[in-house]
């Protein structure tokens, strides 16, 4: 079946340019989710959307990230005037509830100049 | 104490040996526990959710303890393909959508 999708797998890009990933959660899934994995580190959570809610923006690391979903259905990170810092596996994950395990895509890895 | 503390591993055991991870989280109102693997370079994957009870799945075992706020998974006649990351992974209380990633302990299963 279907599982979350992201898009690109892969990307490469010069330091100071913006870069937008994007993620389809599985279908019914009310919940999303995007981590960011450094190199060797554990999972940093970055931002939570469930359904029609005001999202949970708190594990942004700076204004220069953003997130958007339109209602239960696609969504986008977008990172402006990319740094060195930011490259890592950008995760997404949905879940049929809050509560109910997430399950993940395969992640896009970023890589900056 | 750390919001969920693994065994730093890595774990290097042969064919058919048993093993068992360790996890400790610090946030009593904690309601949902989980253990992930995650192979090299992939995304994590469900392993088990678990159950004040305990469960098992085939050779794989999980146990909490919410006196001790202890979680643990034992994997009994581990095989080759069972060598990954293994992640504990902890959610807050009862609303609180974050889950909190241990660091994950390496297991490599030699044959």
């Amino acid at each position: 079946g279907a599982g979350v999708s992201q898009s690109p797998s892969n990307k490469v890009t010069e330091k100071g340019k913006d870069v937008e990933l994007r993620c389809d959660p599985i279908s019914g899934h009310t919940a999303l989710y995007w981590y960011r994995q450094r190199l060797g580190q554990g999972l940093e959570f970055l931002i939570y959307f469930q359904g029609n809610s005001a999202p949970d923006k708190s594990g942004l690391p700076s204004d220069r990230f953003s997130a958007e979903r339109t209602g239960e259905s696609v969504s986008t990170l977008t990172i402006q005037r990319t740094q060195q810092e930011d490259s890592a596996v950008y995760l997404c994950a949905s879940s049929i509830t809050w509560d109910q395990p997430q399950h993940f895509g395969d992640g896009t890895r970023l890589s900056i100049l | 104490r750390k919001e969920v503390e693994q065994d730093p591993g890595p774990f290097n055991v042969p064919e058919g040996a048993t093993v068992a991870f360790n996890c400790t989280y610090s946030n009593s109102a904690s309601q949902s526990f989980f253990w992930y693997r995650q192979d090299c370079r992939k995304e994590p994957k469900l392993l088990m959710s678990v159950y004040s009870s305990g469960n098992e799945d085939g050779r794989f075992t999980a146990q909490l303890n919410r006196a001790s706020q202890y979680i643990s998974l034992l994997i009994r006649d581990s095989k080759l393909s069972d060598s990954a990351t293994y992640l504990c992974v902890v959610n807050g209380a009862e609303g609180n959508y974050k889950l909190t990633f241990g660091k994950g302990t390496l297991l490599t299963v030699n044959p």
